[in-house]
């Protein structure tokens, strides 16, 4: 019961548009809802996150919304850029607990 | 900037043979952490460690085992390492004591065992 998944595995949008990725947990308990990017042969760096005492978090171009009922939360990039083009990895974790990681979105943004 | 450096960054490996990935910190996080990333299950947990002397296992540590012998160095050991065990490995650490905290990752290390 500590899985964390993600949708979709691959998501190509064209330039300007908005993308989405969903991801979805099993614990209740979760409380720490992190996104992170990873670039072509880098390592995956923190873009945003959100706690469970929020429902909506903004930052530069990204939007993070946490549905605690549903145990699910979401990424919303706005007007999508090439540079926005890599892998993202969500993930949950409790207190007292390490986080999980769903299995990656490969956004690729198209001109 | 959290500083997180791996050692090595490419290895090639023999089937049998023993494999230790080292990690490094220097910004005197409690807790680090050694995660595999493969195509189509993102990154999984092998062993984690809330301080110098722990470690913990994770989500798959069967073949692997862990040393934390200081604040800062984490390795991860693969006393028979097996082809199933090619893939890129992370280490991160993390400064907060209950894990809901932002987690900085190295550069990764690639591991090909033949």
């Amino acid at each position: 019961g500590e899985q964390v998944e993600q949708l979709p595995s691959i998501l190509r949008v064209q330039e300007g548009s908005s993308a989405s990725i969903n991801c979805t947990y099993e614990n209740s308990a979760s409380n720490y809802f992190p996104w992170y990017k990873q670039e072509p042969g880098e390592n995956p760096k923190l873009i945003i996150d959100i706690r469970s005492n929020m429902e909506r978090k903004q930052t530069q171009g990204l939007i993070v919304l946490l549905d605690k009922k549903a145990k699910r939360f979401s990424l919303h990039i706005t007007d999508t850029q090439p540079g926005d083009s890599a892998m993202y990895f969500c993930a949950a974790s409790a207190s007292g607990t390490y986080q999980r990681f769903g299995t990656g979105t490969k956004l690729q943004v198209v001109p | 900037e959290a500083a997180v450096t791996q050692s090595p960054r490419n290895k090639v490996a023999v089937t049998g043979g023993k494999v230790t990935l080292s990690c490094n910190q220097t910004n005197n996080h409690n807790n680090m952490y050694w995660y595999r990333q493969d195509t189509g299950h993102g990154l999984r947990l092998i062993h984690y460690s809330y301080g110098a002397g722990s470690t913990e296992k994770g989500d798959i540590p069967d073949g692997y085992k862990a040393s934390r012998p200081s604040q800062e160095n984490f390795s991860l050991i693969l006393e028979l390492a097996t082809p199933s065990q090619t893939s890129v490995y992370f280490c991160a650490s993390g400064d907060t004591g209950h894990n809901t905290g932002q987690l900085y990752f190295g550069e990764g290390s690639k591991l090909t065992v033949l």
